[in-house]
């Protein structure tokens, strides 16, 4: 079954808005939580990430939040820009020596 | 931004045929995934190697290979024996095999002729 779940799917936000992503994970020993920007055709990039002893992780207009107890975590964009449209995915690195990522979420800034 | 190389961008499979994808990093990182990516869902790990001459399945390795002969160097095949090989190619790379960061190469793109 999944490991990682992603939602939503698509999103779509008018610029300057902010956007939230949510991933949960099924494996409380995980504890390495990437997430991943990737343009049309284009390699997936790290925008942030959070290790399992911080609660919260913040770049600029990008930060992330963990909740390990309910074993979720969420990307936050703030102040969304044209250039923000992408797809963006979550991971989690587990037992097992693997990463699983999410199904992806298709982000759309209206300009 | 270098790093990670993969080629060829775009492949072409006849039937019956085995093809090969490269990928080469200068990052001097001792593991090296591969991954496919279909259109809405996430990255699948086909396998991982974590040194030189050793490699693992990922979820997905039935209908391909590799071999990790130099460090530097982490190519896989595509079988006739995968049946629906169709999708977008990602290698990626990592200080070793555990909770760090994966750099990531541009991707091969498979078409089945």
């Amino acid at each position: 079954g999944e490991n990682v779940e992603q939602h939503p799917s698509t999103l779509s936000v008018q610029e300057g808005d902010s956007a939230v992503i949510k991933c949960t994970y099924s494996d409380s020993a995980s504890n390495y939580f990437p997430w991943y920007k990737q343009e049309l055709g284009k390699r997936p990039q790290l925008i942030i990430d959070i290790r399992s002893n911080v609660g919260e992780k913040k770049d600029q207009r990008i930060a992330v939040t963990l909740n390990k107890t309910a074993k979720h975590f969420s990307l936050h964009i703030t102040e969304t820009q044209p250039e923000d449209s992408a797809v963006y995915f979550c991971a989690a690195f587990l037992t097992g020596n693997q990463f699983y990522f999410g199904t992806g979420t298709s982000l759309t800034v209206i300009p | 931004d270098g790093g990670i190389t993969q080629s060829p961008k775009y492949l072409f499979r006849k039937e019956g045929q085995n093809v090969t994808l490269s990928c080469e990093q200068n990052l001097n990182h001792d593991a090296m995934y591969w991954y496919r990516q279909d259109p809405g869902q996430g990255l699948r790990l086909i396998y991982y190697s974590q040194i030189v001459n050793d490699f693992q399945k990922g979820d997905i390795a039935e209908g391909y290979s590799v071999s990790r002969e130099k460090k530097e160097s982490f190519p896989l095949t595509v079988t006739s024996a995968q049946k629906n090989p169709t999708a977008f190619y990602l290698c990626a790379s990592s200080i070793v095999v555990s909770n760090q960061p994966q750099h990531f190469g541009d991707g091969t793109r498979l078409s089945i002729l």
